[in-house]
């Protein structure tokens, strides 16, 4: 079993919609836990970083269940720019991090 | 601001060739890591390090070498190439704790 598993995607939606994403992590002593987006296999960038109190950011929203080991992303009123991979990054402590393998949205007119 | 840095941004090599792919970072970041992507796949951990002189295996470590001599470089050494070491490689540093972390722009390397 993978330590991060995502939706496998692709998510084709219109502009308007409103999309979310799942994410599982299977190491319970995990300490913290991000969104990162990736273009056309660029580097990723931070997107956001997630709380189990929620964190918000805009038209993002992200989610955090350390009970049941779940984190999610929600997009509301989606923008053709919004079109890239989303990958779900855990962090293990002592430098090490892990990377789900990303769910590929595709926002059309 | 540099960021993090690394070079070749592509580079072809044959079977069983060696060569070491840059990293550095100007910004003091005290973790460093080393990823490959392969198509339609998240990022695999190689080998990272919490600080100079001290470095770990990760996910994927196998026919790549490491080493931390300074705070700022980080270079991945490849022993012998091979085709399965096709792959886009990011180097990426943080900070301690639960922070961001920064990412090269990345390495596009094939193995012929």
């Amino acid at each position: 079993r993978k330590e991060v598993e995502q939706d496998p995607g692709p998510f084709n939606v219109p502009e308007g919609a409103t999309v979310a994403f799942n994410c599982t992590y299977s190491n319970s002593a995990s300490q913290s836990f991000f969104w990162y987006r990736q273009d056309c296999r660029k580097e990723p960038k931070l997107l956001m970083s997630v709380y189990s109190s929620g964190n918000e950011d805009g038209r993002f929203t992200a989610q955090l269940n350390r009970a049941s080991q779940y984190i999610s992303l929600l997009i509301r009123d989606s923008k053709l720019s919004d079109s890239a991979t989303y990958l779900c990054v855990v962090n293990l402590g002592a430098g090490k991090s892990t990377f789900g393998d990303g769910t590929t949205l595709t926002v059309k007119p | 601001n540099a960021g993090v840095t690394q070079t070749p941004k592509f580079q072809v090599l044959k079977t069983g060739q060696s060569m070491t792919l840059q990293c550095a970072q100007d910004m003091n970041h005290e973790y460093m890591s080393w990823y490959r992507q392969d198509p339609g796949m998240g990022l695999r951990l190689i080998h990272y390090s919490v600080g100079a002189g001290i470095t770990d295996q990760g996910e994927v470590p196998n026919g790549y070498n490491v080493s931390r001599s300074t705070t700022e470089d980080f270079p991945l050494r490849l022993l012998s190439a091979a085709p399965s070491q096709t792959s886009v490689y990011f180097c990426a540093s943080r900070t301690p704790g639960n922070t961001e972390a920064f990412f090269g722009q990345g390495t596009r390397l094939t193995v012929v």
